[in-house]
């Protein structure tokens, strides 16, 4: 079945450095990738949509400038959280859907990364 | 706008026993797609079912069955003979069918513990 990567699993950082998460998609290709956000006992947020070739598009009240999106190909798209703040310590979660698949299709989703910020 | 709502944030049951999780939506769309998504502790989300809205014929796969209710906008999910291994939050989503995105609108969530 389709399988999403994402890397790294839990990520550790200090307060004003950079982290970037990747998603992948292992053995299909994805034209649209979405990034959620979830805090804990709490249900995902999305984020933003990543599209390969064009820009992102955010949801609202979500810093473009803060959380940088590139989707640069069928299989790969990163997320960067810049200068990382305690509060962005969350669970991000990217997902995808097989390219041409109809709205039925189920997104599958990476594992996850912890991020922690000191 | 769309909405997802599931009002039981925690249930506990006993192994073995049947336990239903509520999922009630929210659109103005005709068509739209609904799903259960799985997360045990270990952080993944699992895709476990779909069903379309022009379909509510109710089905039954392994301990999984759900139903779906066009009338009432829900669709509960039922595990029959529940395994201490289910325990994990559910969550029920919601994709509409217009637009070019694909995402979903998530409810919040279930936490299901199964007890031994």
């Amino acid at each position: 079945g389709a399988v999403v990567s994402q890397h790294p699993s839990w990520v550790i950082c200090k307060s004003g450095t950079s982290v970037k998460i990747e998603c992948r998609s292992l053995d299909f290709q994805a034209t649209t990738m979405f990034w959620y956000r979830q805090f804990p006992k709490q249900s995902l947020m999305l984020m933003a949509t990543s599209n390969e070739g064009s820009k992102a598009t955010y949801e609202q009240g979500v810093e473009k400038d803060k959380f940088l999106i590139n989707h640069a190909s069928l299989t790969l798209s990163t997320l960067t959280v810049t200068s990382a703040h305690p509060e962005d310590s969350s669970f991000y979660i990217c997902s995808a859907s097989l390219s041409g698949q109809g709205n039925n299709s189920p997104l599958h989703f990476g594992n996850g990364t912890r991020l922690t910020v000191t | 706008a769309q909405k997802v709502t599931q009002a039981q944030t925690e249930i506990s049951v006993v192994e073995k026993e049947d336990v239903t999780l509520d999922c009630v939506y929210e659109t103005r769309d005709t068509t739209y797609y609904l799903f259960w998504y799985k997360q045990p502790p270990s952080g993944e989300l699992v895709f476990l079912i779909r069903r379309n809205s022009f379909d509510e014929q109710n089905e039954i796969s392994g301990r999984y069955s759900w139903n779906f209710q066009k009338s009432t906008s829900s669709f509960n999910f039922t595990i029959t003979a529940s395994q201490v291994v289910d325990s994990a939050v559910y969550f029920c989503a919601l994709r509409i069918s217009s637009g070019s995105a694909r995402q979903l609108t998530f409810g919040s969530g279930t936490q299901l513990t199964v007890l031994p």
